[in-house]
């Protein structure tokens, strides 16, 4: 059964810190992984997409990294602002799950000014 | 190009009513997923249709039901309310042009409230 963990659960720093927060899966078989931001009381929103294929993708201050043979991913956001507080969650596409991703609990940020 | 849009934003039901969400996705999205979110347990996942399809079901009673249109607009329906449905319940969509479900875009979701 796969599972998605994160760690820390919540992550405090000052302001232009670069912070890395990770996740770990337990099944290699995916076929991607997303990064996605959650503002409290907010729907999600997506900020990356990495394909079982690549390793890593940017998006200005932000860059995930995929290695599926340790079932680990990273999202680096470099020079922290206080705009970036928020949750952050990762979910894997597992195969042959038909729509379903699976989620971990999240990371809840707090960059302080 | 408009996102995800879901409603009503907020809804307040009693203990043994029903409700009914629904969700527009992004034009051209062919697949909705519904995913309960809770303090506690997190993102779980309802369901996911694809043209009309329900391709998959997660672990919820037979209380949660769904169905997608022809336009691909889908609705959600909880039956028979109890306090533990109280939820943000959130719809995503996405191409799933392949075997794999895509990027998936979320809305900002309905928040219930079972009194």
């Amino acid at each position: 059964k796969q599972e998605v963990t994160q760690i820390p659960a919540a992550l405090s720093v000052p302001e232009g810190e670069n912070l890395v927060l990770n996740c770990s899966f337990t099944d290699s078989a995916i076929y991607n992984l997303q990064w996605f931001r959650q503002d409290p009381g907010k729907g999600l929103t997506s900020l990356l997409l990495i394909q079982s294929s690549q390793r890593e993708q940017t998006s200005g201050r932000l860059n995930a990294s995929l290695d599926k043979s340790s079932g680990r991913s990273t999202l680096y956001i470099a020079a922290s602002q206080p705009g970036d507080s928020a949750t952050y969650l990762c979910a894997v596409d597992p195969y042959n799950q038909g729509g379903k991703l699976i989620f971990g609990q999240g990371t809840e940020l707090s960059v302080k000014p | 190009k408009a996102g995800v849009t879901q409603t009503p934003r907020y809804l307040i039901k009693t203990r043994g009513q029903q409700v009914t969400l629904s969700c527009s996705p992004i034009s051209g999205h062919r697949s909705v997923s519904w995913y309960q979110q809770t303090p506690g347990q997190g993102l779980q996942f309802l369901f996911e249709y694809f043209s009309e399809t329900q391709r998959n079901k997660g672990n919820f009673p037979g209380r949660f039901s769904g169905r997608q249109f022809s336009n691909s607009r889908s609705e959600m329906n909880v039956s028979t309310l109890e306090l533990g449905d109280s939820a943000l319940y959130l719809c995503a969509s996405s191409l799933a042009a392949g075997v794999d479900t895509g990027e998936l875009f979320f809305g900002e979701g309905s928040r219930l409230t079972v009194l």
